[in-house]
Formats: C-alpha cells, sequence, structure tokens
C-alpha cells in the first residue's frame, strides 16, 4: 500500500525556519518525481516545488525561490523541504505528492505550517 | 489569480449532470497532459482524472475528462451527495516552468 507520511509542520515565527519531511513506503521511491504542494487555509492548492527522480532537477513557484528548498534521500525514502526567511504568507497545510500530473498521482495526508508572531 | 480558469461553482440535482471546464492557454493545457482532483470536505486532494481523460482503478466511470485546445472539462454523471466537494484541474506549464492549478469549483448536489 502506497504511503506518504508527512511531518515537521508547526508553529514558527515570521523570519524562522522549518524543515518538512515526507517518508515514503509501499512503492519504489526512486523513479518518482516528487512535489510539496500546499493549501492556505479555506483557498485553493498552490504547487510548490519538484524534484527529479535522482534529484539533479528542481523547479520551485516564484514565490519561494531562494527562500525554500526541495531535496530527497533515496536510500531512506524520503523527501525534504527546507523553508527559511518564512512569511506569513507561507501558513498552510503541506502535502508531498507522487507523480502529481501523472497515472501515480498519490498524495499524502499533509502537515500544517503556521507563521505567526 | 490562477493561471487556469474554473468557474466557482456548479450545482445539480441528484441523478443529473455537472461538468466543469478549465481554460488555459498555448503553454499549460494547450501542451501538456490535464489532471482532475477532487477533494472532499476535510481531507486531501485525490487523484480522479489523469492524462487528459485517464481514470484511475477505483474511480468510478461517472467521471469523465476531455480536452480540446486550450481547453479541459470534467463530466459527472449520475451525481450523488457523495460528490460533494472541491475539484481542481492542474497541468505543467511550460513557460513559467511550474506545475499549476484551477482556482477550484465547488460542487453542490441540491
Amino acid at each position: 500500500e502506497v504511503q506518504l507520511m508527512e511531518s515537521g509542520g508547526g508553529l514558527v515565527q515570521p523570519g524562522g525556519s522549518l524543515r518538512l519531511s515526507c517518508a515514503a513506503s509501499g512503492f519504489t521511491f526512486s523513479t518518482y518525481w516528487m512535489h510539496w504542494v500546499r493549501q492556505a487555509p479555506g483557498e485553493g492548492l498552490e504547487w510548490v516545488a519538484n524534484i527529479k527522480q535522482d534529484g539533479t532537477t528542481k523547479y520551485y513557484v516564484d514565490s519561494v525561490k531562494g527562500r525554500f528548498t526541495i531535496s530527497r534521500d533515496n536510500a531512506k525514502n524520503s523527501l525534504y523541504l527546507q523553508m527559511d526567511s518564512l512569511r506569513y504568507e507561507d501558513t498552510a497545510i503541506y502535502y508531498c505528492v507522487r507523480e502529481i500530473g501523472g497515472s501515480g498521482a498519490y498524495w499524502g495526508q499533509g502537515t500544517l505550517v503556521t507563521v505567526s508572531s | 489569480q490562477s493561471v487556469l480558469t474554473q468557474p466557482p461553482s456548479v450545482s445539480a440535482a441528484p441523478g443529473q449532470k455537472v461538468t466543469i471546464s478549465c481554460s488555459g492557454h498555448s503553454s499549460n493545457i494547450g501542451n501538456n497532459y490535464v489532471s482532475w482532483f477532487q477533494q472532499l470536505p476535510g481531507t486531501a486532494p485525490k487523484l480522479l482524472i489523469s492524462d487528459n481523460n485517464k481514470r484511475p482503478s477505483g474511480i468510478p466511470d461517472r467521471f469523465s475528462g476531455s480536452k480540446s485546445g486550450t481547453s479541459a472539462t470534467l463530466g459527472i454523471t449520475g451525481l450523488q451527495t457523495g460528490d460533494e466537494a472541491d475539484y481542481y484541474c492542474g497541468t505543467w506549464d511550460s513557460s513559467l516552468s511550474a506545475y499549476v492549478f484551477g482556482s477550484g469549483t465547488k460542487v453542490t448536489v441540491l
């Protein structure tokens, strides 16, 4: 059974940092593009970043470029999102997603990040 | 402001049909596959349709997808109360080098 388990969310002050993790199981993690998608309270979905199977190619939405870093460890079947210089508008549920645009797309349950003073 | 345009809401009686449109540009829908996602209240989104019109296993054939030019459409027939949810279209945008979503459409069963 495919499982994606996010962790690392919580309350952080503006300007602070947080590192999200996503533990994958039930599939061959190293063969899939992986993504982070977020959803602010009461709002729609916003794609944040993605990373190629071998970690060599990464893309980011403009609003997080230079502040967020996506990475993966295929040996540990894990995806990460390092979030620095956090802003109020980064408050959202962050979802780990496998192959978002393909037939194998699968979403985790999400982890809540709250940026507040 | 979402790159892909969806109607905010659609509604119909049980058993009826609804369609949800998703309008984009040549840089996204026009040259890439479209997916549709269903988000039931309080839950994570789930893949409904991939590659414009393919249903993953477990998705009933009441749900269908199509694409023409720079627009895509999700159809739901035999509407059920359990279909009340938010629906999002999504695709890769080659100009932005980013995955983009529609603003979402809330389906209400009257």
